[in-house]
């Protein structure tokens, strides 16, 4: 089955700067890699998501990045802001209906005022 | 709000007992979910159903047992849980179709198994 690794577990940035967080996954026929933020005793929310047949999407300060032949896909934060430390988690999965996702273990994002 | 909600919030349940955590979603999606979410593992899918069927079993022990009567609500039913299964239990639905894939989460169950 699909294994998703995820890279770092804590980050720490000062604001203004930017943060990447990446993810591999092991199932090359996945085809759907979505991003969620997760606030502090908040519910996970999608941030951006990117399918198979694309390298990158872009979505203001937001971008993801991916490389199918490494199995391979990153988040970026540019110019980052406090509102945006949370806990990130990448996902692989194939989309068939309903999606079966496999989520990495998440990376702590803090930015320093 | 996102249109998923969770009941209840918060659960403390002995080994012995038997439970029901209930989610429903007013979003009019097809496909609905069930997580498992601790601090050692990061968010672990349990259950898929999509209109009703359920479509993936994530090797969940069998006092787990999940009940999708509608496409709107999805139950839990607990029973003879174990310490290690305390966790915050989250609820998921997306329209399961081609279209958007987000899934949107509930507010979750904390559940604490003493």
């Amino acid at each position: 089955g699909e294994n998703v690794e995820q890279h770092p577990s804590t980050l720490s940035v000062q604001e203004g700067d930017s943060a990447v967080i990446k993810c591999t996954y092991s199932d090359s026929a996945s085809n759907y890699f979505p991003w969620y933020k997760q606030e502090l005793g908040k519910r996970p929310q999608l941030i951006i998501d990117i399918r198979s047949n694309v390298g990158e999407k872009k979505d203001q300060r937001i971008a993801v990045t991916l490389n199918k032949t490494a199995k391979h896909f990153s988040l970026h934060i540019t110019e980052t802001q406090p509102e945006d430390s949370a806990v990130y988690f990448c996902a692989a999965g194939l989309i068939q209906g309903a999606q079966k996702l496999v989520f990495g273990q998440g990376t702590r994002l803090t930015i320093n005022p | 709000e996102t249109g998923v909600t969770q009941t209840p919030r918060h659960l403390v349940m002995g080994m012995t007992n038997k439970k029901s955590l209930k989610c429903e979603q007013h979003l009019g999606h097809n496909a609905m979910y069930w997580y498992k979410q601790s601090a050692k593992k990061p968010l672990e899918l349990m259950f898929v159903y999509n209109f009703k069927e359920q479509t993936e079993n994530n090797s969940v022990p069998s006092r787990f047992s999940p009940e999708c009567p509608n496409s709107s609500h999805l139950f839990l039913h607990l029973h003879t849980l174990q310490p290690e299964d305390s966790a915050l239990y989250l609820c998921a639905s997306s329209q399961g179709s081609t279209g958007s894939y987000e899934q949107y989460f509930g507010p979750g169950t904390r559940l604490t198994v003493t």
